[in-house]
């Protein structure tokens, strides 16, 4: 039972570069989110997605743009990587009820030079 | 204003000993969940324990317990018989509801705990 997968785990770009991380579920939830985490600030949501072709912005969202064509896939975008998004980035997906537990990815750590 | 405070960013216990881990909230919401989630050093994000605005009884789920105080707007997590594989960040997050916005969690800024043998 593969649950959440990203890739890549490890990702060093130069300001300005763009780049693409992935997160794919297996468990067909309709609610997929990404989040940010810098050393003591928890985690800061970017975007999340309620379901197929619906995303909406969260707490943390200049710089990056989410999609969602399919169920399983929600892939988050950096335009144009800064500094500043040097981070640990989680994708996370859970069912739609309130009490639903969110499944993590095992997270991709992103360094910008 | 924070939508969740974890007041003690580091605590240390000895091993076999009981902790309490400590998080207030602060929702006008009627309906939301509270959650625990550890963090190891591996940096993996693992699902602990859930408490819903209106049940009525703590959860427990094996050694993990949650101490749900309403009134106080607590959730405090509480560890039995720590184990050296307890040391790690603890997160709490609180997810409100329904409406827009409500399938997202607002974590609390952690608390590093530290299992002495």
């Amino acid at each position: 039972n593969a649950g959440v997968t990203q890739t890549p785990k490890f990702q060093v770009l130069k300001t300005g570069q763009s780049m693409t991380l992935q997160c794919a579920q297996d468990m067909n939830h309709e609610y997929m989110s990404w989040y940010r985490q810098d050393p003591g600030m928890g985690l800061r949501l970017i975007h999340y997605s309620v379901g197929a072709g619906i995303t909406d912005q969260g707490e943390v969202p200049n710089g990056y743009n989410v999609s969602r064509s399919t169920t399983e896939d929600f892939p988050l975008r950096l335009l144009s990587a800064a500094p500043s998004q040097t981070s640990v980035y989680f994708c996370a997906s859970s069912g739609s009820g309130l009490l639903e537990t969110q499944y993590f990815g095992p997270g991709t750590r992103l360094l910008v030079l | 204003a924070q939508k969740i405070t974890q007041t003690q960013p580091g605590m240390f216990v000895q091993e076999k000993e009981a902790v309490t881990l400590d998080c207030t909230y602060d929702t006008s919401d009627p309906s939301y969940g509270l959650f625990w989630y550890k963090q190891p050093s591996s940096g993996e994000m693992i699902f602990l324990i859930y408490q819903g605005s209106y049940d009525q009884q703590n959860a427990t789920e094996g050694r993990y317990s949650l101490n749900f105080q309403k009134a106080r707007k607590s959730a405090n997590l509480v560890i039995s018989a720590s184990q050296l594989g307890d040391s790690a960040m603890y997160f709490c997050a609180m997810r409100e509801g329904p409406g827009a916005g409500s399938y997202q969690l607002t974590f609390g800024k952690g608390t590093k705990l530290s299992v002495i043998p």
